[in-house]
Order: structure tokens, then sequence, then C-alpha cells
């Protein structure tokens, strides 16, 4: 079975630039997660869908971030515009939670430099 | 506020030895543990989990330890390989149905 696809797997680009992050969760899988993972800061929740609703987005760090998930299948994570200090490696998880399972299946992740 | 946190930031064990990672969490009301691995490159992948209401569970080569009187969690791998080398980030759920909070992460380094 494909696990969570994420794409692109590295984003170089300029700041102010738009940024799209791409996540496809595990098919059957009704839950899906938003990370951020620095050395300095560890792997940070960013915002969580259910049934392709936002649940929890408290963890988004400000309005330059935007996360959309139009249909079961398809997510993204949009940056506008990119800072330096945004760079990191981001993650797409998903769950089966409304199923009564909490175990995240995580993506290979997107590695994002901000020049 | 309420944390999971890690004793040790690295650990570093020969080929062949067994390998212990620690994990302290604070919210009494976790219900749910995880233990993750992250290879370098890659995103965290499940390795083991148990619920409150166990106290040991085992897997292939590893062995999760829950202890909630101390709040205390601990992964043991068994006879510890250059392929383990990795990340080790423990998670619980802190009361929350969907919402996993993740530790600091441990470095194990295995010796050949």
């Amino acid at each position: 079975d494909a696990g969570v696809i994420q794409s692109p797997r590295h984003e170089v680009t300029e700041m102010g630039q738009e940024v799209t992050l791409r996540c496809k969760p595990i098919s059957g899988h009704n839950s899906l997660f938003w990370y951020r993972q620095t050395m300095m800061r560890g792997l940070e929740l960013l915002i969580y869908f259910n049934n392709n609703v936002p649940i929890d987005d408290s963890g988004m760090p400000e309005d330059r971030f935007s996360a959309k998930m139009p249909n079961a299948s398809f997510s993204t994570l949009k940056i506008q515009p990119s800072e330096p200090r945004d760079s990191a490696v981001y993650f797409c998880a998903s769950s089966e939670a409304d199923r009564g399972s909490v175990t995240q299946y995580f993506g290979p992740g997107t590695r994002l430099t901000v020049l | 506020g309420e944390s999971v946190g890690l004793h040790l930031p690295t650990l570093s064990v020969q080929e062949g030895d067994n390998s212990i990672i620690n994990c302290a969490y604070s919210n009494s009301a976790s219900d749910y543990f995880i233990w993750y691995k992250q290879e370098s490159g890659k995103g965290p992948q499940f390795i083991i989990d148990i619920r409150s209401n166990m106290d040991k569970r085992q897997g292939q080569r590893v062995t999760v330890l829950l202890n909630k009187t101390v709040k205390h969690l601990s992964l043991q791998i068994a006879a510890t390989q250059p392929g383990d080398s990795a990340v080790y980030f423990c998670a619980e759920t802190g009361g929350s149905n969907y919402k996993l909070t993740f530790g600091k992460g441990t470095l194990l380094t295995v010796n050949p």
C-alpha cells in the first residue's frame, strides 16, 4: 500500500516567493496533519483536518501560512510570502482518528529552503 | 505547560548491545503512547505503541515499558544493529483523541 505522499521533496526559493507544499494521505484515512520540523523547535503541529475540515489551526505561525483540503485525497500548505525563517522540513501525516486510532503515519517530508 | 521530554539527547552503543531510550511525560491524562523512529532524510516511522492500561508491550526486538506512577516511558531495543541508528521520538495523546505531543527526540548511534 502507498503511504503518505508529499511533493516536492525539496524546494529552494527566494524570500518573498509563494511556496505550495502538497500531500496525499493514505487512502481511507480521514485525519490529516501538517507538521514543521526544525532543530531548534523539533516537531510542531501546524494544522489538523478531520474529514477535510480544519479542526485545529492553532499551530499555524501567522497569516502567511494557509492550508486547504479540497477533498479526502489532497491537501496543500501554502506560504505567501516566504521568509528565511520558514526554512524547515514540512511533514504531512494521516490517521484514522475517527475510528479510534490516533497513530499517525508520516510522509517523507518536504525540505524547504528560503534564501 | 504539559509536555513530553526526553532524558538523554544522545545514546551511543556497540552493535549487539541492548539499547534503552527513555521518555518522561507530564500529562496524567495521556492514555496512549507511541514510539517513532526517524532516519536521516525520512519521516518518522511508527515502531510500537502502548495503551495506559498496559505496563509492557513487546514487538520484534523492541519492548516498550510504561510506568504511570512516575510518568515514564522507555523503549528497549535488543541486539542493536547499525540499521537502528536514528532519532527516536516518544509521543503521547495528552488526553486528546487525535493530537499527539512529541518529545524532542534521542539520537541513537550504533557503533560497529
